[in-house]
């Protein structure tokens, strides 16, 4: 079955500096991509997806990039800030999927 | 907008007891799932269900049961609590197919004594 192994398992970068997290999934049939925060004492949100069919997806300061040939998928937040400071997840679906796979995980921590 | 409850918040049992967990939503969500959060392992799929009665193992369901009584609802029970267990159980529901957002209630935080 599908393998998600998700790095770094903790970051902290300075407020205003560039934090990257990344994906690796084995399945080539993996169609769909998703990125989630969960804060501290709650659930999981949904910061943003992605179809297959797209390389890169930018969206108020996050930018999600897909590199199907290494079945690697990145999110990038360009410009940290201490709100920022959350676990990451990643999650993965095939086409005819009936639920995601998620990452490991990535806690976040800015610093100001 | 909808939200998703979950109940208890902090539950505490002895080794070897059954416990159940609980979960609402009001999204009107074909879909609900059960994962269990372990610092550094991520989120595993326990249970899922996608409609009413339906119930679909996922990857870590030996030792639980759950139950999907009506749509808005859907159950976890922990058949045999192990010592000195602690997770957080995370509910969540969606639209039908792998590629829908799924919506997190807060959790249910697990320790057993």
């Amino acid at each position: 079955g599908e393998q998600v192994e998700q790095r770094p398992p903790h970051l902290s970068v300075r407020e205003g500096d560039s934090a990257i997290i990344i994906c690796t999934y084995t399945d080539s049939a993996t169609a769909y991509f998703s990125w989630y925060k969960q804060e501290a004492g709650a659930g999981l949100q949904l910061l943003m997806s992605v179809l297959s069919n797209v390389d890169r997806k930018e969206e108020q300061g996050l930018t999600v990039l897909l590199n199907k040939k290494d079945k690697r998928l990145s999110l990038n937040l360009t410009a940290a800030h201490p709100g920022d400071s959350a676990v990451y997840f990643c999650a993965v679906s095939p086409n005819s999927g009936t639920y995601q796979r998620f990452g490991t995980g990535t806690k976040l921590q800015v610093v100001p | 907008g909808g939200i998703i409850t979950q109940t208890p918040k902090f539950l505490i049992g002895q080794e070897g007891q059954k416990l159940t967990l609980k979960c609402q939503q009001n999204f009107n969500h074909d879909t609900m799932y059960w994962y269990r959060q372990d610092s550094g392992k991520g989120l595993r799929l326990i249970y899922y269900s996608i409609t009413e009665n339906d119930l679909q193992k996922g990857d870590l369901s030996e030792g639980y049961d759950a139950s999907r009584e009506k749509k808005s609802s859907f159950s976890l029970t922990v058949t045999s609590a192990q010592k000195n267990e602690m997770a957080v159980f995370l509910c969540a529901s969606s639209i039908p197919g792998g590629n829908a957002e799924q919506f997190f209630g807060p959790g249910t935080r697990l320790t057993v004594l």
